[in-house]
């Protein structure tokens, strides 16, 4: 059972780089998230998707974007890479509402 | 506005003995308070999670605490064991408008055998 698939692991940019993470899952779910983590800070949401075609923002979304053209696939891209950024990114989803999210296991970012 | 505010931030604590982490929240539209365990270089996974008509959840050693009137909910982990060491959060969200989940700041918990 795949779940929540992120790609990739692990990735150090350069300020100013782009990038755009990668999140799949399989389970048919219609409610897509991203979190970013940082020490001590818990996770806080960037945005979310309550199915194909719709997305909307989180608590943090300043210098990201995403997109949701499937149910399947929830990318979000970082345009122009701040030190800032540098975090833990989690992708999840869940079948109807919030709450019982199925998580990846997560891209660390490190922007320099 | 920290609205799920969790403590302690680290908890030590000797195998077979109780763990309690507390959590505090401010909005009172919240009603749904699940709790979720991560392990090192993995993604948070559920663990409980409890809705204010009762005002505890018991599942196996996992038991939340829920108190309405204090508008705090808290988790216990009976009989800790070294696996049980992990990084716990808890949560709250609207769950009637399907509002998204705010989290605590979370507590990493050592249990040492």
């Amino acid at each position: 059972n795949a779940g929540v698939t992120q790609t990739p692991k692990f990735r150090i940019l350069k300020i100013g780089q782009s990038m755009t993470l990668q999140c799949a899952q399989d389970m048919n779910h219609n409610y897509m998230y991203w979190y970013r983590q940082d020490p001590g800070m818990g996770l806080k949401l960037i945005y979310y998707s309550v199915g194909a075609g719709i997305t909307d923002k989180g608590e943090v979304p300043n210098g990201y974007n995403v997109s949701r053209s499937t149910t399947e696939y929830f990318p979000l891209r970082l345009e122009l890479a701040a030190p800032s950024q540098t975090s833990v990114y989690f992708c999840a989803s869940s079948y109807s509402k919030p709450g019982g999210e199925f998580f990846g296991q997560g891209t660390r970012l490190t922007v320099v | 506005q920290q609205q799920v505010k969790q403590s302690p931030q680290s908890l030590i604590v000797q195998k077979g003995g109780i763990s309690i982490i507390n959590c505090a929240y401010e909005n009172t539209a919240f009603d749904y308070f699940p709790w979720y365990q991560q392990f090192p270089g993995k993604g948070p996974a559920l663990l409980i999670a409890i809705r204010p008509d009762v005002s505890e959840k018991k599942e196996g050693r996992f038991t939340i605490s829920f108190n309405k009137s204090a508008k705090q909910f808290s988790l216990h982990i009976m009989d800790s064991q070294p696996g049980d060491s992990a990084t716990y959060f808890c949560a709250a969200s609207i769950d009637r408008s399907g509002s998204r989940l705010t989290f605590g700041e979370g507590t990493q918990l050592t249990v040492n055998p």
